[in-house]
């Protein structure tokens, strides 16, 4: 069974540019939610989406958006970059509407750079 | 402002030894904790995933221990090998029901 995919692997994008990342959830699961990490810190959180809706959102500001497809893909998009948007984006899916509580699985991430 | 903080930072141990690092979390409307391991290149891999006070899980040589009272989980790794070189994140799940990251702790093992 494939697990999750992101895509792109890598990008570069320039300040004031916009982006679009996506992501595939394994088959069967319904919830994704998209983090942030830069080197050093551990993963911050963005948005978790469940059934196509937005469940949870993180401290980031209104230039990241994300949705989810009918068929649980998801694209978190990103307005205006900055160059402290450079990171690592890392998009993990679950069963369900778990709370919290059940596993998420990793996609390989996706390595943005604004320059 | 909740934090989850993981010691320590990194961590090189011989091949063969046992090893341990330690993961602090708000006591305070705790729902579950979780365990990855983060080799390079790689996806993070979940280990486990803990919700009850006093809850030890076990996978392999990996074992892990929880102390929701006093906000704590201790992760060992028996006889390291090459192939548990890795960072080691934990997670604390909040009252919205969202992950909170440690930074990790590297560890490195030495041959």
């Amino acid at each position: 069974d494939a697990g999750v995919t992101q895509s792109p692997t890598h990008l570069i994008k320039t300040r004031g540019q916009h982006v679009t990342l996506r992501c595939s959830p394994i088959s069967g699961h319904k919830s994704v939610s998209w983090y942030q990490q830069v080197l050093g810190q551990g993963p911050q959180f963005i948005f978790q989406y469940y059934e196509k809706e937005e469940r949870g959102r993180g401290n980031f500001p209104d230039r990241f958006s994300a949705r989810q497809f009918p068929n649980y893909s998801s694209e978190l998009n990103v307005n205006a970059l900055l160059l402290g948007d450079s990171a690592l984006y890392l998009c993990a899916s679950s069963l369900a509407g778990d709370r919290g509580v059940k596993t998420q699985y990793f996609g390989p991430g996706t390595r943005l750079l604004v320059l | 402002i909740l934090n989850v903080e993981q010691s320590p930072q990194s961590l090189h141990v011989q091949e063969g030894d046992s090893t341990n690092f330690t993961c602090s979390f708000p006591s305070s409307n705790f729902y579950a904790l979780h365990w990855y391991r983060w080799e390079t290149a790689k996806s993070p891999e979940a280990l486990f995933v803990m919700t009850l006070n006093g809850d030890e899980k076990k996978k392999g040589r990996i074992s892990a221990t929880l102390n929701t009272k006093e906000g704590y989980s201790y992760l060992y790794i028996k006889g390291s090998q090459p192939e548990d070189s890795a960072t080691y994140l934990c997670a604390f799940t909040d009252s919205n029901y969202q992950l909170i990251w440690g930074a990790g702790t590297k560890l490195i093992i030495k041959p």
